[in-house]
């Protein structure tokens, strides 16, 4: 049970939109910033988002992220196949005192 | 550019011990924070552990405190993660990464590809 949450699964069709949700609380994503990552499993996850809007140079502004109170939301827009891949929202948590992962959403392009 | 290499990684007996080793390259290995993250088969990322630019402060997920410490040598630009009383659930990809900011600012930008780490009798 991961101490943030985010759907399992979303999926849109080429050149759709899609957004991820991460839902957390006051410990966490209520007081810290929060950063996105996309993973294919066996390779090194790759950073999207960090402090909460801001995207490394190298990521198309396809990627946004956006956050209000406890909830954090990646956007997708304009879906390629290329985009398939595991993503993960990830802040630090004053409560454990330690950084915490969303459980992960698997995006599939249909 | 930055490079990160994970290496050690192997199969263990639960109970063992084994070490993992981050070979870094690229970049002023002693001006950042780095972390170890891993990845157990069929489950999620999760982080492990994590320690100061100067080696100071180390944090640690709940599970592996005590068994776990985590290390580095900036004379070689490299990060350890040694593992004891290794358990079954200990089984995973074990990735270390570059941290920037700090605790509540803080996320990972640069990534290694990960060592396997499998505890098995």
């Amino acid at each position: 049970q991961s101490v943030l949450t985010q759907p399992p699964s979303v999926s849109a069709a080429p050149g759709q939109k899609v957004t991820i949700s991460c839902s957390g609380s006051s410990s966490n994503i209520g007081n810290s910033y929060v950063s996105w990552y996309q993973h294919l499993p066996g390779t090194a996850p790759k950073l999207l988002i960090y402090e909460n809007n801001k995207r490394p140079s190298g990521i198309p502004d396809r990627f946004s992220g956006s956050k209000s109170g406890t909830s954090a939301t990646l956007g997708i827009t304009g879906l390629q196949t290329g985009d398939e891949a595991d993503y993960y929202c990830a802040t630090w948590d004053s409560s454990l005192s330690a950084w915490v992962f969303g459980g992960g959403t698997k995006l599939t392009v249909l | 550019q930055v490079q990160l290499m994970e290496s050690g990684g192997g199969v263990v007996q639960p109970g063992g011990s084994l070490r993992l080793s981050c070979a870094a390259s690229g970049f002023t290995f002693s001006s950042n924070g780095m972390h170890w993250v891993r990845q157990a088969p069929g489950k999620g990322l999760e982080w492990v552990a994590g320690i100061w630019f100067d080696g100071s402060k180390s944090y640690y997920v709940d599970s592996v405190k005590g068994r776990f410490t985590i290390s580095r040598d900036n004379s070689k630009n490299t990060l350890y993660l040694q593992m004891s009383s290794l358990r079954a659930e200990d089984t995973a990809v074990y990735h270390c990464a570059r941290g920037l900011g700090v605790l509540s600012d803080g996320y990972w930008d640069s990534w290694g590809q990960g060592t396997l780490v499998s505890v098995s009798s």
